[in-house]
């Protein structure tokens, strides 16, 4: 198993650019997630999905979209770049169920607004 | 938002040398985890404490699920370099079918060999 994978892992883009960022998991986990990571802070979270189909916002959402067609594939979108975007970006997954169940983390990719 | 507030911010030892760090937060969780993330690399699950008061151990790392369930530490003895990373805490309550980790604003260890 590849775990969750992120592509890419480093993107410099400019203000008022759109970009979306990938993230695929091949544990057929239920849910998955969207963090951003901003220097000196703990994760954030942005956007989340318990299922294909349905997605629902975390704590930071302004300036982002998702979607999640499949159960694999959840890309978060960014349709406006804002230098306060710039961050490194996490996806992870886990499995649903009542009790706590590990999430997963990417590699992240590395976001950068000029 | 809700927000865990971590400390030590940052540490600098020798190794050899036992670490603590430990997490407090305004708000009652049902678990407390802990990561640690490397370089460039996603954070990954260290420990996870299910009820208060609970210690668990692994390998040489300790932690512990506070009894009012608003605190956890972290406890590293004999620390070796590949300690090296960042050191995160994280709550998770329970609301409906959601599992959103609230995350502390990490612990910085540095071990000189």
């Amino acid at each position: 198993n590849a775990g969750v994978t992120q592509t890419p892992k480093f993107r410099i883009l400019k203000i008022g650019q759109s970009m979306t960022l990938q993230c695929a998991q091949d544990m057929n986990h239920n849910y998955m997630y969207w963090y951003r990571q901003d220097p000196g802070m703990g994760l954030k979270l942005i956007y989340y999905s318990v299922g294909a189909g349905i997605t629902d916002k975390g704590e930071v959402p302004n300036g982002y979209n998702v979607s999640r067609s499949t159960t694999e594939d959840f890309p978060l979108r960014l349709e406006l770049a804002a230098p306060s975007q710039t961050s490194v970006y996490f996806c992870a997954s886990s499995f649903a169920g009542n009790s706590y169940n590990e999430q997963f983390f990417g590699p992240g990719t590395r976001l950068t607004v000029l | 938002g809700q927000q865990l507030n971590q400390s030590p911010q940052s540490m600098f030892i020798q190794e050899g040398e036992d670490v603590s760090m430990n997490c407090t937060s305004s708000s009652i969780f049902n678990t407390w985890l802990w990561y640690k993330q490397d370089p460039g690399e996603g954070p990954v699950l260290l420990i996870a404490l299910y009820k208060a008061g609970e210690l668990t151990s692994n390998g040489r790392l300790t932690a512990q699920f506070g009894i009012t369930r608003k605190d956890s530490f972290l406890n590293i003895s004999a620390s070796i370099p590949s300690d090296v990373g960042i050191y995160f805490c994280a709550g998770l309550s329970y609301g409906g079918a959601t599992n959103k980790l609230i995350f502390g604003t990490g612990t910085l260890l540095a071990v000189q060999p």
